[in-house]
């Protein structure tokens, strides 16, 4: 079966780092995206790996390995802002998402 | 309008009516996808549309039915409401279907069915 898992919660400080983990197992494999969600908002993406490696924007980072079916995305500097649930989500053989439940990550001063 | 919007904000509806939520998005995108979001799960694919004229089913279709017969629009229709159908519903679209297509989410309908 396809399957994404993603921690339920997390906790970090403001002005710290914080490394949110995804594993997946997918029927093929298109790419891996994440996505930041706001309580009662819509999904916004974030970031696109297809390729193993890092690929770094601003204070997030998006990192892959196909190999071992597993992606982090990295917050650096973190802002009260960024108190979001993050999606994972894969891209299967019939270029279909299949999301993990999310992780809601909260800032604290 | 401004990318993709989605009608009503919120519903209570009474089982068993019919339903039908609108979505429309105007960057001509060729893919457009229904999803609903459930506390604890991710978010599942109801249908999808990789063009105009086409539809078909995801991960969770029972109950629901769509239609594309423009680019803009790709509204879904509850035929018949039960109460598991209540959740928040997501409209999307993508340039195109695959790839490193990001997807653009509408605001969402918050629908009950009592």
């Amino acid at each position: 079966g396809q399957n994404i898992d993603q921690p339920t919660e997390m906790t970090a400080t403001e002005g710290a780092i914080v490394q949110i983990n995804c594993t997946y197992q997918t029927s093929g494999f298109n790419g891996l995206f994440w996505y930041q969600q706001h309580a009662g908002e819509a999904p916004t993406f974030l970031s696109y790996n297809v390729l193993d490696g890092l690929e770094e924007k601003g204070r997030f980072s998006s990192f892959l390995s196909r190999s071992k079916g597993y992606s982090y995305l990295l917050l650096k500097e973190l802002q009260m802002k960024d108190s979001a649930s993050y999606l994972c989500a894969a891209m299967d053989s019939n270029y279909q998402l299949i999301w993990g439940a999310g992780t809601k990550l909260i800032i604290k001063p | 309008i401004a990318g993709i919007t989605q009608a009503p904000t919120s519903q209570i509806l009474a089982a068993g009516r019919r339903m039908t939520l609108r979505c429309t998005q105007d960057m001509r995108h060729n893919a457009m996808y229904w999803y609903r979001q459930d506390l604890g799960l991710g978010l599942r694919l109801i249908h999808y549309s990789n063009t105009a004229g086409t539809t078909g089913k995801g991960e969770v279709p029972d109950g629901y039915s769509v239609s594309r017969a423009n680019t803009d629009d790709f509204p879904l229709t509850l035929a018949s409401a039960v109460p598991s159908q209540t959740s928040v519903y997501f409209c999307a679209s993508s340039e195109t279907a695959g790839g490193d297509n990001e997807q653009f989410f509408g605001p969402g309908t918050r629908l009950t069915v009592l």
